[in-house]
């Protein structure tokens, strides 16, 4: 059960875009359309923002996107607002009801 | 508006036990399956365990199985994770969640505190 692999960190400017990876596996992330990303502000929740890979629960807008090739998952967030600054967690399946988390990356907005 | 609260954290010497709670409500609470997920101090997100709606005897992670124990109440719109033997690496704050689709955990509440020290 290792955990996924996330950047520690990333930055963007307002307007630009950013990309995080999350690098698993043949036997999570590469096995299992499962990957989702969460956005946790410090002192606060975790908050779901994107489900099964690419898609986005109601509310989140659209300038957060994901993504999948292999056995890496990407979230992308395109024109960087300052509220985007947070960290971002990846998490996926991995088989035998087993869920795995990224390390998390810490997002800021210069 | 899902709202999930958590309760039972606190401080408790290593080896000791707490029982954690999470009462939800706006939903249908026997229909979702519920998660707890627990954050260390400065620490990312860790999976500890989940439970069928069904109820059952839930999944776990490696790192607490055999000493955690979740369980559900619904009829009391409640999960609990019964925590035994309890090492000072389980301190963290403890978040339940709602099991979403694919794996997602799609509502989450705020979090309780449990501090193991002597």
């Amino acid at each position: 059960q290792s955990a996924l692999t996330q950047p520690p960190s990333a930055s963007g400017s307002p307007g630009q875009s950013v990309t995080i990876s999350c690098a698993g596996t043949s036997s999570d992330v590469g096995d299992y359309n499962t990957v989702s990303w969460y956005q946790q502000h410090p002192g606060k929740a975790p908050k779901l923002m994107i489900f099964e890979v690419t898609n986005r629960p109601s509310g989140v807008p659209d300038r957060f996107s994901g993504s999948k090739s292999g056995n890496t998952a990407s979230l992308i967030v395109s024109g960087l607002q300052p509220e985007d600054e947070a960290d971002y967690y990846c998490s996926s399946y991995a088989g035998n009801n087993i869920l795995l988390f990224g390390g998390g990356t810490r997002l800021t907005v210069l | 508006e899902v709202q999930l609260v958590e309760s039972g954290g606190g401080l408790v010497q290593p080896g000791g036990s707490l029982r954690l709670s999470c009462v939800a409500s706006g939903f249908t609470f026997s229909t979702y399956g519920m998660t707890w997920v627990r954050q260390a101090p400065g620490k990312g997100l860790e999976w500890v365990s989940t439970i069928p709606f069904s109820g059952g005897s839930g999944y776990y992670a490696e790192s607490v199985k055999g000493r955690f124990t979740i369980s559900r109440d619904n009829t009391k719109n409640s999960v609990y994770l019964q925590m035994n033997s309890l090492r000072a690496e389980d301190a963290a704050v403890y978040y339940c969640a709602t099991d979403g689709s694919g794996w997602s955990r799609d509502h989450w509440g705020q979090g309780t505190l449990v501090t193991v020290s002597s």
